[in-house]
């Protein structure tokens, strides 16, 4: 079935300290894993996405890894700071009938701390 | 420089009264998506549209429609919103259904009283 885990549900650090989020997919098939950024009431806003071609891209302090064996791919955020507290979920592209849909991972509350 | 607008952004109707959430994009996207969030937990896609075609997720209630006029607009129709459809409703757009961006509206919060 489609499934998209997501750990932990909930991060806390100290500034400067890094972060890692975690997921693991279930569909072998997956080709495309963005993370999302969401504030409180705001949009999802994509910060970074791999696609399986690669194993590693990094956007300054964000970088993300995928390992295609294991399924599973992970954020990590370097320095953090405390705008960088919000919700992120990642994501992966799975096969539905007839066509292919983005399924979320149940998100990770990161709470930054000055 | 929006990209994605959603109207209004705040919604609140009465239980029951049908209501209409608006989306368009500048984009010239291909594909359409609305998706239901509610507190604390991912979006879930409840449709989309990839140009004219309708696809529907098998788990999304009759009580939710969806129209795509054109390219930029989307409208999602609740028929008959119960409090359990209280929920911020985001739309999106990409160029097609696979490894492509989707970027999001702001969303719009319907409250129903």
């Amino acid at each position: 079935g489609e499934n998209v885990e997501q750990h932990p549900s909930t991060l806390s650090v100290q500034e400067g300290d890094s972060a890692v989020i975690k997921c693991t997919y279930s569909d072998s098939a997956s080709n495309y894993f963005p993370w999302y950024k969401q504030e409180l009431g705001k949009r999802p806003q994509l910060i970074i996405d791999i696609r399986s071609n690669v194993g590693e891209k990094k956007d300054q302090r964000i970088a993300v890894t995928l390992n295609k064996t294991a399924k599973h791919f992970s954020l990590h955020i370097t320095e953090t700071q405390p705008e960088d507290s919000a919700v992120y979920f990642c994501a992966a592209i799975l096969q539905n009938t007839g066509f292919q849909k983005l399924v979320f991972g149940t998100g990770t509350r990161l709470l930054v701390s000055p | 420089d929006a990209m994605v607008i959603q109207n209004p952004r705040y919604q609140v109707t009465q239980f029951g009264k049908p209501v209409t959430l608006s989306c368009s994009q500048t984009l010239n996207h291909n594909v359409m998506y609305w998706y239901q969030q509610k507190s604390s937990q991912a979006p879930k896609l409840l449709f989309h549209y990839y140009d004219k075609d309708f696809n529907n997720e098998a788990d999304t209630p009759d009580n939710f429609q969806s129209r795509r006029p054109n390219t930029s607009f989307c409208f999602l129709d609740i028929r008959s919103p119960g409090l359990g459809d209280a929920a911020m409703y985001l739309c999106a757009t990409s160029w097609g259904t696979s490894e492509y961006t989707q970027y999001f509206g702001p969303g719009t919060r319907l409250t129903v009283l």
